[in-house]
């Protein structure tokens, strides 16, 4: 069974400050997709990485696909209050269909 | 267009009721997830479904907890005897069927169960 561990836990920073946070697979993913939960609210896609080594970037937040595939960060550049929330790394079978989520990072960006 | 629909959005019950959590996935989806989410365990995959039909529902807990699919545009998750364990923030979600490279979940605002 895949074990997907994210770090950190908890991340409490200033407005302004740049941030990265993790994940790691026990094993090597077919895919790895980050989400976005605010409070009260589901998950919501972010980002789809797929080739080892892959950088995508969307406005201020940066995605990095460990070559080996077993490993991904996430960079957050000047963050901002609207950065807000539980950051979930999750994997997709080979056949696109099951979905599993790590911890997730809580993060507060603080005004 | 309207995105995934749970109801309620919360519920408050004592031990022992018989609690029924609602979905209403999103139009032409063929795949739909219930996932449980609590800051112990994170967001845990219970079952899902492809066109109606029950693929994984290895996650599901205990006999008490079931789900159905009746329709493509339906789906039911039924706890029967309610415990105070079960609280926890019920996900429903949904996603077109797609590479590894495109799928995508949706999910709903989700239905928060208190159990007294």
């Amino acid at each position: 069974t895949q074990l997907l561990k994210q770090s950190p836990q908890f991340l409490s920073i200033q407005e302004g400050e740049n941030l990265t946070v993790y994940c790691n697979s026990s094993s090597v993913f077919s895919s790895l997709q980050w989400y976005r939960q605010e409070p009260g609210e589901g998950p919501v896609l972010l980002v789809t990485v797929v080739t080892g080594g892959e950088v995508k970037k969307l406005k201020r937040l940066t995605f990095q696909f460990g070559d080996a595939r077993k490993d991904s960060s996430l960079h957050i550049t000047a963050a901002q209050p609207g950065d807000t929330g539980l950051y979930l790394c999750a994997d997709i079978d080979n056949y696109g269909q099951n979905f599993v989520f790590g911890p997730g990072t809580r993060l507060s960006v603080l005004p | 267009d309207a995105g995934v629909i749970q109801s309620p959005r919360h519920e408050v019950t004592e031990m022992g009721q018989e609690v029924t959590l609602r979905c209403k996935p999103i139009s032409g989806h063929d795949y739909l997830f219930w996932y449980r989410q609590t800051m112990m365990r994170g967001l845990e995959l219970l079952i899902y479904f492809n066109n109606n039909v029950p693929i994984d529902d290895s996650g599901m807990p205990e006999d008490r907890f079931s789900a159905k699919m009746p329709n493509a545009s339906f789906s039911t998750l039924k706890i029967q005897p309610s415990e105070p364990r079960d609280s926890a923030v019920y996900f429903c979600a949904s996603s077109l069927a797609g590479g590894v490279a495109t799928g995508e979940l949706f999910f709903g605002e989700g239905s928060r169960l208190t159990v007294l």
